[in-house]
C-alpha cells in the first residue's frame, strides 16, 4: 500500500535560514506527489504540484525517484512561510485518483 | 475562496447521536471528498465521490456514510458506530479526480 512519510513534526529555523521539508514515500506506481499548506486561520491550500515543476512563494520540490523523496526548500525562510505542511502522494485504482497525506511539519520562522 | 462552504464551523453531540456535516461547491466540480484531520496523523480520506450518484470508501469509511444526490453537495453522517468522532473534518473537490483539490474551511465536531 501507499505511504507518505514526513519524519520531522515540527521545524523551526531563524529567518533568512535555508529550510528543506522532507517528504518519503512508498508506491509501486508512477508517483504524482504534492505539497499542500495550511497557515494559521486559513484553509489547506496547494503549493506545488511535482508534475508543474515551478517555484512558488520561492518553494521548490524536486522529484527523487531514487530515493523516493520529494523534499521541499527554500532558500531563505520569511516569517510568513510559518505554517503546516503536508506532502501528498495521488495514487490512481479503480474506482479513480485519491490523495494520500503524510503526518504533516509544522514550521516556524523565527525573527 | 468562498467556493467550497462547510456548515456548522463547531458543531457537539452526545454519544449514540448521528450527526450530518454538510459541504457545498459551486466550482462545478465533479470529484468530492471527506478528511479526518488529527493531530500528528495528517489527513486521512473517509469517503470520496468522482460523480453524482458515486461515491466510494476511502481508508477510514467504518462508522461514516455519505450521499452525493446532487453535484454540488456531499453531506458526511457520523453514526454512533464511529468509535471515536471527536475531530476535524475537512471537505474538499476537484475538477476530476486526478486534479488539484480545494477545502474547504472544515467542521470542528466534538462529542460530549
Amino acid at each position: 500500500a501507499q505511504r507518505v512519510t514526513q519524519p520531522e513534526k515540527l521545524l523551526s529555523v531563524f529567518k533568512g535560514a535555508p529550510v528543506e521539508l522532507k517528504c518519503n514515500y512508498s508506491y509501486s506506481g508512477s508517483p504524482e506527489l504534492f505539497w499542500y499548506v495550511q497557515y494559521s486561520r486559513q484553509r489547506l491550500q496547494l503549493l506545488l504540484r511535482h508534475i508543474s515543476r515551478e517555484s512558488i512563494k520561492g518553494f521548490t520540490a524536486d522529484l527523487n525517484k531514487g530515493e523516493t523523496s520529494f523534499h521541499l526548500k527554500k532558500p531563505f525562510a520569511q516569517e510568513e512561510d510559518s505554517a503546516m505542511y503536508y506532502c501528498a502522494l495521488s495514487v490512481n485504482n479503480n474506482a479513480g485518483n485519491m490523495l494520500t497525506f503524510g503526518g504533516g511539519t509544522r514550521l516556524m520562522v523565527k525573527p | 475562496d468562498g467556493g467550497i462552504t462547510q456548515s456548522p464551523k463547531y458543531l457537539f453531540r452526545k454519544e449514540g447521536q448521528n450527526v450530518t456535516l454538510s459541504c457545498e461547491q459551486n466550482l462545478n466540480h465533479d470529484a468530492m471528498y471527506w478528511y479526518r484531520q488529527d493531530p500528528g496523523q495528517g489527513l486521512r480520506l473517509i469517503y470520496y465521490s468522482q460523480i453524482v450518484n458515486d461515491f466510494q470508501k476511502g481508508d477510514i469509511a467504518e462508522g461514516y456514510s455519505v450521499s452525493r444526490e446532487k453535484k454540488e453537495s456531499f453531506p458526511l453522517t457520523v453514526t454512533s458506530a464511529q468509535k471515536n468522532p471527536t475531530a476535524f473534518y475537512l471537505c474538499a473537490s476537484s475538477i476530476f479526480s486526478a486534479d488539484t483539490q480545494y477545502f474547504g474551511p472544515g467542521t470542528r465536531l466534538t462529542v460530549l
